[in-house]
Order: C-alpha cells, then structure tokens, then sequence
C-alpha cells in the first residue's frame, strides 16, 4: 500500500521559510517521480514542483527562484524547502507520485503566511 | 505556459442524472488530459488518465473522451459520492502540468 505523509506546515512571517517533508512508504522516491501540488483556501489545484527519476527538476513560475525540491533515498522522503515566503503561498501543499499522472496523493500540510 | 478551461464552473444536478463538464486546453495536448475528484477536505483522486482510460478502481459510470483541445468526463448515472469538484490537469511534454479551475456539481 502506498503512502505518502506530509509534515512540517505551520504558520509563518511573511519573508520567512518553511520545509515541508514528504515520507513514502509502499514506493520508492528514488525510482519514483514526486511532486507538489498545492491549494490556496478556497480555490484550485496548482502544480508547484516535480523531480525525476533522473535528477531534473521544474518549479513553476510562482515559486521559482524562492522553492527548491529535493529527496533523501536514505530516507525515502521528498523535502520542498520554500524561501521568502509570501501571503499567497498560504495553501494546503500535497506531495504526490508521478509527474504527468498523480495516482497518488498524500494528506496535504497547511502553510500559513501572515503576520 | 497551456492554459486549461473547464465548463461549467458549477453544476446542479440530481441522483441518477447523466452530467457532463468540459475541459479545453489552450493548445493542442493530444490525449495528455487527467481528470480528478476532490471531496472536502481530502485529496484529489484519480479518475481518468490520458483522456479516456479508468483508473483502477474507479466505477464504470466515469468516462473521458477527447483529444487535441476539447475534452469531456461525463457521469452516466449521478450517485450520492459523486457530489465533489472535479479538475481536469494536462500533462502535454514538459511541466508545469496545469488544472483547470474546477467543476464543482452540487446536489439540485
């Protein structure tokens, strides 16, 4: 059975930075692609990252520059590391398996930004 | 970046109602189209992958078609469970792989 659990939300200072932590279980992150996916209170899904198999990574444009996806084989978790945090980055942020299909998802963590 | 549409943004229907939201992409994405159910509070999950294959698991009353631009999911019989937003999400060559805004469909 797959799982995938999201720690490390919270409340936030606007300028501020956030890790969020995705652990899997039931699939591999090193074969395995993994993004996220993040949703504003209220509103739609927005893809934000995705790293491959292979090493590449795309942010989108929303958060280039100022999120960063990265994965630790040893411990079977994906981390996005988000900087200089912004009042519309307040979401719920779920990580997920695969790149251009999502089959599985994880229970989201929320990130709140405001002062 | 392509850019995803879906129509209508909110539905009323009733149980056993046959309903169906549109999705148009911005740009040709042959079949790279998604379709998800989302439930308050919870996750997206899965229903239609490349535009017209059922996951597994999802009930046979769930159906995708389309290709290039337009798309369709359609319900043939609405159930109680089915009441949810449903996002349509292209995944065409390279990211960002974008959702339209969502169909929400509401009991009548």
């Amino acid at each position: 059975e797959v799982q995938l659990v999201e720690t490390g939300g919270g409340l936030i200072q606007p300028g501020g930075s956030l890790r969020l932590s995705c652990a899997a279980s039931g699939v591999s992150v090193s074969s395995d692609y993994m993004s996220w996916v993040r949703q504003a209170p209220g509103q739609g899904l927005e893809w934000v990252s995705v790293i491959y198999t292979g090493g590449a990574i795309y942010y989108a444009d929303s958060v280039k520059g100022r999120f960063t996806i990265s994965r630790d084989n040893s411990k079977n978790t994906v981390y996005l590391q988000m900087n200089s945090l912004r009042a519309d980055d307040t979401a719920v942020y779920y990580c997920a398996r695969g790149s251009i299909t999502f089959e599985y998802w994880g229970q989201g963590a929320l990130v709140t930004v405001s002062s | 970046d392509i850019q995803m549409t879906q129509s209508p943004s909110s539905l009323s229907a009733s149980v056993g109602d046959r309903v169906t939201i549109t999705c148009r992409a911005s740009q040709n994405i042959d079949s790279y189209l998604n379709w998800y159910q989302q439930r308050p509070g919870k996750a997206p999950k899965l229903l239609i992958y490349a535009a017209s294959s059922l996951q597994s698991g999802v009930p046979s009353r769930f159906s995708g078609s389309g290709s290039g631009t337009d798309f369709t999911l359609t319900i043939s019989s609405l159930q109680p469970e089915d009441f949810a937003t449903y996002y349509c999400q292209q995944s065409y060559i390279t990211p960002p792989y974008t959702f339209g805004q969502g169909t929400k469909l509401e009991i009548k």
